[in-house]
C-alpha cells in the first residue's frame, strides 16, 4: 500500500530564516506530487505540483519554491521566511495517469515569528 | 473558471442522527470528479467519498453517501448514524483540470 510522509510535523522559525519541508511517498512510482497551504480556518491553496523529477509548476507567485530531486521526494523551500508564510502545509500525491484522487500526508504546522 | 462553494460554515448534529452538508460547484469541463474530504483535529485530510461526473449513480461508502445533481451542479454529503468521531472539518473538492477546494464546513457531533 502507498504511504506518504511529511516532516517535520511542527516547525517554529524566525522571520528571515530559511525553510525546508520534505515529503516522501512510498509504494508507488512516478506519482504526481502537490504542495498545499492551509491558513487557519481556511480551505486549501495549491502552491506547486510536479508530474516528474525536476518538473515543477507554480500556481501562485510567492516567497516559496519547490523541488523534486527524486521520483518520490518533494521539497518545499524558502530562502527567507515571512510572517505570512505561517500556516499548515500539506503534501499530496496522485497516480501518474488518470490520477484524479489526491491522497494527503499528515502535514506540517509552520509558525513564523 | 472552477469554483466550489460550501455555504454552511458550521453545523452540528446529535449522535446517531443524520446530517447533510451542502456543496455547489461550477466548471465548464464536461469530465470531472467530485470529492469530500474530512479533516479531523489531527488536520490530516482523509478522503471520504468520490463521485465521477459521468456516473449517474450516487456514490456511497458505508454511512456516507452523496446526492449528486449534475444539472444543478450540486454535490451534498449525507452522514447517517452520526458518530462522535465524525466531528471534523469537511471539504468539498472539484477536479476538472486541477483541484479546487471549498472553504469547508465544521461539523460537530454532540453526544
Amino acid at each position: 500500500s502507498q504511504t506518504i510522509h511529511q516532516w517535520p510535523a511542527t516547525l517554529v522559525q524566525p522571520v528571515g530564516s530559511p525553510l525546508s519541508l520534505e515529503c516522501t511517498v512510498e509504494g508507488t512510482s512516478n506519482p504526481n506530487l502537490y504542495w498545499y497551504r492551509q491558513a487557519a480556518g481556511r480551505g486549501l491553496q495549491l502552491l506547486f505540483y510536479s508530474v516528474g523529477i525536476g518538473q515543477i509548476s507554480s500556481e501562485v507567485p510567492q516567497n516559496l519554491s519547490a523541488s523534486r530531486p527524486q521520483d518520490r521526494q518533494f521539497i518545499l523551500s524558502s530562502k527567507k521566511l515571512l510572517l505570512s508564510d505561517s500556516g499548515f502545509y500539506l503534501c499530496a500525491w496522485s497516480v501518474e495517469k488518470g490520477g484524479n484522487t489526491q491522497y494527503f500526508g499528515p502535514g506540517t504546522r509552520l509558525t513564523v515569528l | 473558471a472552477q469554483t466550489v462553494t460550501q455555504s454552511q460554515p458550521e453545523m452540528s448534529v446529535q449522535e446517531a442522527e443524520t446530517v447533510t452538508l451542502s456543496c455547489t460547484y461550477d466548471t465548464s469541463e464536461s469530465n470531472y470528479y467530485l470529492f469530500w474530504y474530512k479533516q479531523p483535529p489531527s488536520r490530516q485530510m482523509i478522503l471520504v467519498i468520490r463521485q465521477e461526473a459521468y456516473k449517474q449513480q450516487n456514490a456511497t461508502e458505508n454511512r456516507f453517501s452523496v446526492n449528486f445533481q449534475k444539472a444543478a451542479k450540486s454535490f451534498s454529503l449525507k452522514i447517517s448514524d452520526s458518530q462522535l468521531g465524525d466531528t471534523a472539518m469537511y471539504f468539498c473538492a472539484l477536479r476538472a483540470y486541477d483541484m479546487r477546494f471549498g472553504a469547508g464546513t465544521r461539523l460537530t457531533v454532540k453526544p
